[in-house]
């Protein structure tokens, strides 16, 4: 069964950059589709992109363009979401999530469907 | 991207009422629209893909229609334990999967 572990939660000064990490177990991780999720403190939920880490070109949201990264690292399992000039909207807690149902977890469609989630990284912004 | 509108933003019903939520789509994305329970502190869960395929292990109270611009979450029987807030997501054009804006259920 597929586990996501994120990494802890992190302050940033406004302007700077923070890199979350999502770290995969179970399943080949190198096929199948990482999203990013997140959610400001009491409002929904945005989509911000993903990768499937064996073709290695991530898709991201027309929102974040630009301002955010994803990769993986297919040696360690993990994948990375890095969002740069933080301002306070940025407050929120960062998911990443894929989508493995019946036990294998999936590339094309795995950006659909999101059944598998990390905890959660609360990043806050602030002076 | 495509806009998705859920209504209502909240809603309080008795254990035991029919609970529906709509959501609307602002292009046709055929049934390409999932919904997700998430519960205070923790992480979304997928309920319904497909627009009204039930998730394994998912309650059969739960249940998802529509297609094209118009859909309908419904609990059929509420339960205490279905407080949370439910949210329908669209991936009719990648990159822009959009979620709709939430619905909070509580209990009267």
């Amino acid at each position: 069964q597929v586990q996501l572990v994120q990494s802890g939660a992190e302050v940033k000064k406004p302007g700077s950059s923070v890199k979350v990490s999502c770290k995969a177990s179970g399943g080949t991780f190198s096929s199948y589709a990482i999203s990013w999720v997140r959610q400001a403190p009491g409002q929904g939920l945005e989509w911000m992109g993903g990768i499937i880490p064996i073709f290695g070109t991530a898709n991201y949201a027309q929102k974040f363009q630009g301002r955010v990264t994803i990769t993986a690292d297919e040696s360690t399992s993990t994948a990375y979401m890095e969002l740069s000039s933080l301002r306070s909207e940025d407050t929120a807690v960062y998911y990443c999530t894929a989508y493995c149902s019946g036990g294998s977890c999936y590339s094309g469609t795995g950006y659909y469907y999101m059944d598998v989630w990390g905890k959660g990284t609360t990043v806050t912004v602030s002076s | 991207d495509i806009q998705m509108t859920q209504s209502p933003s909240s809603l309080s019903a008795s254990v035991g009422d029919r609970v529906t939520i709509t959501c609307q789509a602002s292009q046709d994305i055929s049934n390409y629209l999932n919904w997700y329970q998430q519960k205070p502190g923790k992480a979304p869960k997928l309920l319904i893909y497909d627009a009204s395929n039930l998730e394994t292990g998912v309650p059969s109270r739960f249940s998802g229609s529509g297609s094209g611009t118009d859909f309908t979450f419904t609990i059929s029987s509420l339960q205490p334990e279905d407080i949370a807030t439910y949210y329908c997501q669209q991936y009719d054009n990648l990159p822009g999967i959009t979620f709709g804006g939430g619905t909070k259920v509580e209990i009267k």
